[in-house]
């Protein structure tokens, strides 16, 4: 069975650190990997994809892959109060649907 | 375009009875995905139409389960004789393009069940 794994927290930072997100994944034929943040009581929204092993940027997020060892990361710069959400992890192996993890809840306090 | 929209919100139900969920897509995405999400854990895939024919069902979709999107624009989901286990969001979400295409998901709020 395919799994992705995250550690569920929660992880608290201060405002202004950065926030680390970890994911690992078990398929190596994982192909895309996606971060989504989801509000308490909302739905998820994608935040970043990505493709290649390295690193990706957007604006205050970077998303870290790493396909030999089956990691990815998100990195958010500048952490600010309304980034407190849960963050799932999804990996897609091709086909047309998303594996997600259970989620990172990231608090960010003032 | 308001988005992926969903009805109802929110039901709840006893233990056997049916239940229905809708999902009204975004009007130009042609992939269309039901997901269900249990406190504290990531969204589960269950089903997946490109217009309307469904093209991926998940082994969790027991036979008490059926979804359909008869003309290709809105779905639904049904499950007959509720058990508390079903007790759960339903998620459905659309897409323009597809997942390995860089395809993002556009998630509707959501269908809260509560099964007593």
């Amino acid at each position: 069975q395919k799994e992705v794994e995250q550690n569920s927290g929660p992880l608290s930072v201060p405002e202004g650190a950065i926030a680390s997100l970890n994911c690992t994944y078990s398929d190596r034929g994982s192909q895309s990997f996606f971060w989504y943040r989801q509000y308490s009581g909302k739905s998820p929204e994608l935040i970043m994809f990505i493709y290649s092993n390295g690193d990706k940027e957007d604006g205050r997020f970077t998303a870290q892959l790493n396909k030999a060892s089956q990691y990815v990361s998100l990195l958010i710069r500048d952490s600010q109060p309304s980034d407190s959400a849960t963050y799932l992890c999804a990996v897609n192996d091709g086909s047309e649907k998303l594996v997600f993890g259970k989620g990172t809840k990231l608090t960010v306090n003032p | 375009d308001t988005g992926v929209s969903q009805n109802p919100r929110h039901k709840i139900t006893k233990r056997g009875q049916n239940v229905t969920f809708r999902c009204d897509p975004i009007s130009e995405h042609n992939r269309l995905y039901w997901y269900r999400q249990t406190l504290g854990q990531g969204p589960e895939f269950l089903t997946y139409f490109q217009n309307e024919a469904q093209l991926e069902k998940s082994r969790l979709l027991s036979d008490r389960f059926s979804a359909e999107r008869p003309k290709g624009s809105f779905s639904t989901l049904e499950i007959q004789r509720t058990e508390q286990g079903d007790s759960a969001m339903y998620l459905c979400a659309s897409s323009y393009d597809s997942l390995g295409n860089t395809g993002e998901l556009f998630f509707g709020e959501g269908s809260r069940l509560t099964v007593l």
